[in-house]
């Protein structure tokens, strides 16, 4: 079955910019979703559709999609970006709707 | 605006059904193009997707849970439901109701209602 990887953790500093990986065989085929979710709230898409933002995300929040890697972007990082991020697909082979495991980011 | 909010018992005993509904307003559960699903999450842990019914009926399920889930959809009471049987403590989590297709993120949730499961 389809597998989404992602590193469990990603420091940053304030200002600096992160990136957020999510591995997966030829992800570039397909369209990933982004979900930021802070502790005891329901998750909150920051990027869909690869590379677009939903209405009332920051500009800071970018994605990416290539190849076998889907990314998040996150320019000048605030402390109020520290949440969990998990990438999303829906893979056709399957008819299974798939998370990656999911990012913690640390604001350091 | 859609909103979605979960309901159910928040514990269940080893070897019963949860059961959970969720109540959709704002909006027609049976509008077409959109699915309807669920998503757990464990404490501490990652989000799981458990499964999703199509405005037609159709339903689709993780296969690691399949043999013990169902997903349901009232129309006339704008109501999505799930039960999984023969519950066990891994299924003690925090589980959470969508709007999804296989082309649009999930891009409405309900709160969250966490169940346990101990007897």
């Amino acid at each position: 079955s389809y597998v989404l990887t992602q590193p469990p953790s990603v420091s940053v500093a304030p200002g600096k910019t992160a990136r957020i990986t999510c591995g997966g065989n030829n992800i570039g085929t397909k369209s990933v979703h982004w979900y930021q979710q802070k502790p005891g709230q329901a998750p909150v898409v920051v990027i869909h559709y690869d590379t677009d933002r939903p209405s009332g995300i920051p500009e800071r929040f970018s994605g990416s999609n290539s190849g076998n890697t889907a990314a998040l972007i996150i320019s000048r990082v605030e402390a109020g970006d520290e949440s969990d991020y998990y990438c999303q697909v829906w893979d056709s082979n399957s008819g299974q709707w798939l998370f990656g495991g999911g990012t913690k980011l640390t604001v350091l | 605006q859609l909103q979605l909010q979960e309901s159910g018992p928040g514990l269940v005993k080893p070897s019963e059904t949860l059961s959970l509904t969720c109540a959709v307003s704002g909006g027609s559960i049976g509008t077409n193009n959109y699915y309807w699903g669920w998503v757990r999450q464990p404490p501490g842990k990652g989000l799981e997707w458990i499964g999703s019914i199509s405005y037609s009926g159709s339903t689709y399920y993780n296969p690691s849970l399949k043999s013990r889930v169902t997903i349901s959809v009232d129309t006339s009471k704008n109501l999505l439901s799930l039960k999984v049987s023969a519950v066990t403590a891994s299924d003690t989590a925090v589980y959470y109701c969508a709007r999804l297709s296989p082309v649009t993120p999930l891009d409405y949730w309900g709160r969250g209602i966490l169940v346990a499961v101990s007897s």
